[in-house]
């Protein structure tokens, strides 16, 4: 069965730095999320995108922010100057394009800020 | 603003017991689903619907929209199915409930 796939699975970064989360949405899906889960929180939506735009997004998608398609499959989110607070689990997902259809999430980035 | 609220927050059960896990949103929504998040962090996404009833295996699904309220089953629970269950409605984008933390103990 199709999956989306996230890259890193860990990432260490230093407070300040940018860093890239990558994801490969499953291939026919048009409709791609990003979410965040604070350790021991709940699941927060932060972005949706669709045709190359963001289609909608959260309080917490500040301009610190940016996601992007840059080719036919990966997905990105894009964190510049991260902060400690950043440090969460981000997950990817997608869907198909016809009418209103479940996500299909992938296993999740865990960020860690130091 | 839409709100989720899952109940139990954490459920222990013998292998073999009937689970339900219930979930009640307040205001309409297109959709709801339930997810099931595994130890390690992945999620998984088990149903998504918008009226009735869907069964996968032993899984059940209900809603009523009227009573804005859905709820889970599990029969015949087994210790694989421990995990943590989120229901989360369609409100525009996704809104999540806290989550309710199923152990099922041989």
């Amino acid at each position: 069965e199709p999956e989306v796939t996230q890259t890193p699975s860990h990432q260490v970064t230093q407070m300040g730095q940018e860093v890239i989360l990558r994801c490969v949405p499953i291939s026919n899906h048009l409709y791609f999320y990003w979410y965040r889960q604070i350790l021991g929180q709940k699941v927060e939506f932060l972005v949706s995108f669709y045709n190359n735009e963001i289609s909608e997004k959260s309080e917490i998608f500040d301009d610190q922010f940016s996601v992007e398609r840059p080719d036919g499959s990966n997905f990105t989110l894009k964190i510049r100057s991260t902060k400690l607070e950043d440090s969460a689990m981000y997950f990817c997902a997608s869907s198909e394009p016809r009418g209103s259809r479940p996500q299909h999430f992938g296993d999740g980035t865990r960020l860690s800020i130091l | 603003k839409n709100e989720v609220e899952q109940s139990p927050q954490n459920l222990t059960a013998q292998e073999g017991e009937f689970i339900t896990i219930n979930c009640s949103y307040s205001v309409g929504i297109s959709a709801l689903h339930w997810l099931q998040q595994h130890p390690g962090g992945g999620i998984v996404s088990l149903f998504m619907l918008s009226s009735g009833k869907k069964k996968h295996g032993r899984l059940i699904a209900t809603i009523n929209i009227q009573e804005k309220h859905s709820s889970l089953h599990i029969t015949a629970s087994h210790p694989r199915d421990s995990a943590v269950y989120i229901c989360a409605v369609r409100y525009g984008k996704l809104i999540f409930g806290t989550g309710t933390r199923l152990q099922v103990f041989p």
